[in-house]
């Protein structure tokens, strides 16, 4: 199975500061196609999760475009251009790039 | 518009079988690429994935639990069923079905809580 690794646990964020979420894998994500089989999504409180970024690095319907993905390979990362109060909530990487479908344990954004 | 909605019981006893079903409008199965899966959430814990159905009937399972679950569809109802066998106090939790295509798990229902108590 992969092994997807996020760091950090917590994140305490100020509004309108920058934010970034690490996500690594214990294989490469990266098809011969050339995509990176990594998405991320944000579970706000008391809520389903919602996907933000597709193929590590496009951006879901709807989702703003303070919201990136990047990397590849088995390092990946999710940044925040400028945190706002909505964006509080747990993110998680999850892999697609092989069954199982793994994800990562999560990093809790909190506004400070 | 594309959602879905899980229905099944909020209370099993252990060693009872859960059936979940998923019924979705706004996408059909019969579409190439298309799929619908289950993923899970203990209390404050991580998702955790359990299975995939594909528009071709291809079927994926979480290895750990491969042999407790079964998953179908049926086409003509917009429904996705989960089966899982023996059920336990560890698999209480809340329940999601999602659309999926290589674009990631782009719809997901509102979850069900399951709990599995005697």
């Amino acid at each position: 199975d992969i092994v997807m690794t996020q760091s950090p646990f917590s994140l305490p964020v100020t509004p309108g500061e920058p934010a970034s979420i690490s996500c690594r894998s214990s294989q490469s994500l990266l098809h011969n196609n050339g995509y990176n089989y990594l998405d991320w999504y944000l579970q706000k409180p008391g809520q389903s999760p919602q996907l933000l970024i597709f193929l590590g690095s496009n951006r879901a319907s709807g989702v703003p475009d303070r919201f990136s993905g990047s990397g590849s390979g088995t390092d990946f990362t999710l940044k925040i251009s400028r945190v706002e109060a909505e964006d509080v909530g747990v993110y998680y990487c999850m892999q697609t790039r092989q069954t199982p479908l793994t994800f990562g344990g999560g990093t809790r954004v909190e506004i400070k | 518009q594309i959602t879905l909605k899980e229905s099944g019981p909020t209370l099993v006893k252990p060693t009872q079988t859960l059936t979940l079903t998923c019924t979705f409008s706004g996408f059909s199965l019969i579409t190439n690429g298309a799929g619908v899966g289950w993923i899970r959430q203990p209390p404050g814990k991580a998702l955790e994935w359990l299975a995939l159905i594909y528009w071709d009937d291809d079927k994926r399972y979480s290895p750990s639990l491969k042999s407790s679950l079964t998953i179908t569809k049926d086409t003509s109802k917009n429904q996705v069923v989960l089966k899982m066998t023996n059920m336990d106090p560890v698999d209480t939790g809340t329940y999601y079905c999602a659309h999926k295509t290589n674009s990631g798990f782009d719809h997901w229902g509102q979850g069900t809580l399951v709990t599995v108590s005697s």
